[in-house]
């Protein structure tokens, strides 16, 4: 069964302090993996598409990475501003599947 | 180039009304999905139409209905409404395979 699952749930750090969110998936089939951000009470706001195993985009504190197996949104030296939920989806042969999100909280 | 808008932005209706949802994607988007976006659920997909037919739909119950017009607008109709279609209901729209979302529509059933 095609499934998508990002963790943590939900992640607090200090300001400057970078780390790293996780998509993990099993599909039949990737035709292409994106990364959303959004902001309580808005809808999502597209960040990245990937496509590959090995292919990378960057914006901004952003980074993206993708393996055959999962997904990694790293956070370079993050802002309060940067406190949104992150989500994940995963396009496979049949169907656009949505993980749950990360909380990700920015102290100053 | 003006982003996806959906209308009303904020709703309250009553147990057993229906209420009408409004989708305008972006110029030259011919898939347009919605989504009902509930805090102990996330994003569960409800359907996806291009070029007036739906070509997807979730596993919602057939209260739940839309179309799509010539010019790509799109729109959701809930009949009968539950205490539990209370939720934020998103529109995307999309091109090739990323998909741009609307504010949302806030609904509120009492």
């Amino acid at each position: 069964e095609d499934q998508v699952t990002q963790s943590p749930e939900a992640l607090r750090l200090q300001e400057g302090e970078s780390s790293s969110l996780n998509c993990s998936y099993t599909v039949s089939g990737l035709r292409g993996l994106f990364w959303y951000r959004q902001d309580p009470g808005k809808g999502p706001e597209f960040l990245f598409t990937l496509y590959s195993a090995g292919e990378e985009k960057e914006k901004e504190r952003l980074k993206a990475t993708l393996t055959k197996k999962e997904s990694f949104l790293h956070i370079t030296a993050p802002k309060p501003e940067d406190s949104a939920t992150y989500l994940c989806a995963v396009q496979s042969n049949y169907q656009l599947i949505w993980g749950a999100g990360t909380k990700l909280i920015i102290k100053p | 180039k003006a982003g996806v808008t959906q209308t009303p932005r904020y709703l309250i209706k009553t147990r057993g009304q229906q209420v009408t949802l409004s989708c305008s994607p972006i110029s030259g988007h011919r898939s347009v999905s919605w989504y009902q976006q509930t805090p102990g659920q996330g994003l569960q997909f409800l359907f996806e139409y291009f070029s007036e037919t739906q070509r997807n739909k979730g596993n919602f119950p057939g209260r739940f209905s839309g179309r799509q017009f010539s010019n790509s607008r799109s729109e959701m109709n809930v009949s009968t409404l539950e205490l539990g279609d209370s939720a934020l209901y998103l529109c995307a729209s999309s091109l090739n395979s990323e998909q741009y979302f609307g504010p949302g529509t806030r609904l509120t059933v009492t």
